[in-house]
C-alpha cells in the first residue's frame, strides 16, 4: 500500500535561512509525487509535482524538490525563507488513478 | 474560473442532525475527491469519483456517510446522523488528465457537531 512519511511535525527557521522539509514515500511503481502548502483556514495549493524526467523539479514561490528513487525521498527545499512561507506543508503520492495519499504534514514557523 | 467551490464554509449542527456539504468542481474536470482533515488523522481520502461514478469509497468511515455526484458540476457529502467525532474540515478537490493529475482544492467546510 502507498504511504507517505513526513518525519518532522514542526520546523522553525529564521527568515532568510535555507529550508529542507523531508518526505519519504512507499510505493511499488514509479510514483507521482506532490508538495502542497496550506495556509491557516485555507485549502491546499500545489507547490510542485514530479512525474518523470528531471529529478529536480522547480515549483512556485521559489521552492524546489528532488526525487531520489534510491532513498524513496522527495524533499522540499528553498534557499531563503520568507516570513510569508510560514504554513503547513504536505507531501503526497498518487497512483495512476490520481488518488492522493498525504503525509501528516510539517508545520513551518519562521523567526523574524 | 472561480476554482472549486464548497458550501457552506462553516457548519455548526447538533448531534443527530443531518448535514449536507456541497461541492462544485472546476468546469471540465472529470475527477472529484472528498477529503477530511483532522488533527488526529490528518488528511484522509473519503471517496473518489471519475466521470460522476464513485470509483473508490473505501475511505468512507461509516454507513452514516454518503456521497453523490448527480452531474459533472455538483457533488454532495452527507452525514446522517452526525456525531461529535465527525467534526473536521472537509475538502473537495477536482482534477482532470489535462491538469496532469494536479488536484485543485476548495477552501473547505469546517464542520462542528455539538
Amino acid at each position: 500500500a502507498q504511504s507517505v512519511t513526513q518525519p518532522d511535525i514542526h520546523i522553525t527557521v529564521s527568515e532568510g535561512a535555507s529550508l529542507e522539509l523531508r518526505c519519504n514515500y512507499s510505493y511499488g511503481a514509479t510514483p507521482y509525487l506532490f508538495w502542497y502548502v496550506q495556509s491557516p483556514g485555507q485549502g491546499l495549493q500545489l507547490l510542485l509535482k514530479y512525474f518523470s524526467g528531471d529529478t529536480l523539479v522547480q515549483g512556485i514561490k521559489g521552492f524546489e524538490a528532488e526525487f531520489k528513487r534510491s532513498q524513496s525521498s522527495f524533499n522540499l527545499r528553498k534557499p531563503s525563507v520568507h516570513w510569508s512561507d510560514a504554513a503547513e506543508y504536505f507531501c503526497a503520492v498518487a497512483d495512476s488513478s490520481y488518488k492522493l495519499i498525504f503525509g501528516s504534514g510539517t508545520r513551518l514557523l519562521v523567526r523574524p | 474560473d472561480a476554482g472549486v467551490i464548497q458550501s457552506p464554509r462553516h457548519e455548526v449542527t447538533e448531534m443527530g442532525q443531518e448535514v449536507t456539504l456541497r461541492c462544485k468542481p472546476i468546469s471540465g474536470h472529470n475527477s472529484l475527491f472528498w477529503y477530511r482533515q483532522t488533527m488526529m488523522r490528518g488528511l484522509e481520502l473519503l471517496i473518489y469519483f471519475n466521470n460522476n461514478v464513485p470509483i473508490d469509497d473505501s475511505g468512507m468511515p461509516e454507513d452514516r456517510f454518503s456521497a453523490k455526484m448527480p452531474n459533472a458540476s455538483f457533488s454532495t457529502l452527507k452525514i446522517q446522523p452526525s456525531e461529535p467525532r465527525d467534526s473536521a474540515v472537509y475538502f473537495c478537490a477536482s482534477s482532470s488528465p489535462s491538469t496532469n493529475t494536479e488536484a485543485f482544492f476548495g477552501q473547505g467546510t469546517r464542520l462542528t457537531v455539538v
